[in-house]
């Protein structure tokens, strides 16, 4: 299993460029996350998915936005972006059920907007 | 929400000794409460975990306490070694939803020769 495969790992874009942070698991998991985290904080939730078809919001979703056709990719798109987008996105997916809230990550993808 | 709170934000501790990482949270109905650790350019690494039904668990070095009363927990890493240098994260599960873990800012930990 590779687990949770995240692309691009670095980027620079231009502010009001668009792009979208792929993100992959082969774990079969149905929950998947996107965080971000910025220096000397924690990680902070953006959007989650708990199947294929369903998004929901997290903390900080302005200026995100997500779609999950398929179990396995969860893909982060940035439409306009901006330089408080600079930052490290991280994916993460675990299975439901309390037996199963271990997080498991992906590489990171580190994003500067310039 | 659940809020969770981390200290210190910076812990240097000679090799050998032992470093305590406290961190607290809001949520009453949160129980399960993992410690990641992230060096630097990686991604966060789970390195031990507790649910609300127990108060203690240990795994060789490193043992975490939690205090449901008090809601609070703490990662305890004893005999530090070089290798323990990192960030260090902690969370909480908000309620136990699938809205994922709410994590503390971290602490850097630095292991002096």
């Amino acid at each position: 299993n590779a687990g949770v495969t995240q692309t691009p790992k670095f980027r620079i874009l231009k502010i009001g460029q668009s792009m979208t942070l792929q993100c992959a698991q082969d774990m079969n998991h149905n929950y998947m996350y996107w965080y971000r985290q910025d220096p000397g904080m924690g990680l902070k939730l953006i959007y989650y998915s708990v199947g294929a078809g369903i998004t929901d919001k997290g903390e900080v979703p302005n200026g995100y936005n997500v779609s999950r056709s398929t179990t396995e990719d969860f893909p982060l798109r940035l439409e306009l972006a901006a330089p408080s987008q600079t930052s490290v996105y991280f994916c993460a997916s675990r299975q439901p059920g309390q037996a199963n809230e271990k997080l498991f990550f992906g590489s990171g993808t580190q994003l500067s907007v310039l | 929400g659940e809020n969770v709170e981390q200290h210190p934000s910076t812990l240097s501790v000679q090799e050998g000794d032992s470093a305590v990482i406290k961190c607290t949270y809001s949520d009453s109905a949160s129980n399960y409460f993992p410690w990641y650790k992230q060096e630097l350019g990686k991604r966060p690494q789970l390195i031990i975990d507790i649910r609300s039904n127990v108060g203690e668990k240990k795994d060789q070095r490193i043992a975490v306490t939690l205090n449901k009363t008090a809601k609070h927990f703490s990662l305890h890493i004893t005999e530090t070694q070089p290798e323990d240098s990192a960030v260090y994260f902690c969370a909480a599960n908000s309620g136990g939803g699938a809205d994922g873990l709410t994590f503390g800012k971290g602490t850097h930990l630095i292991i002096q020769p």
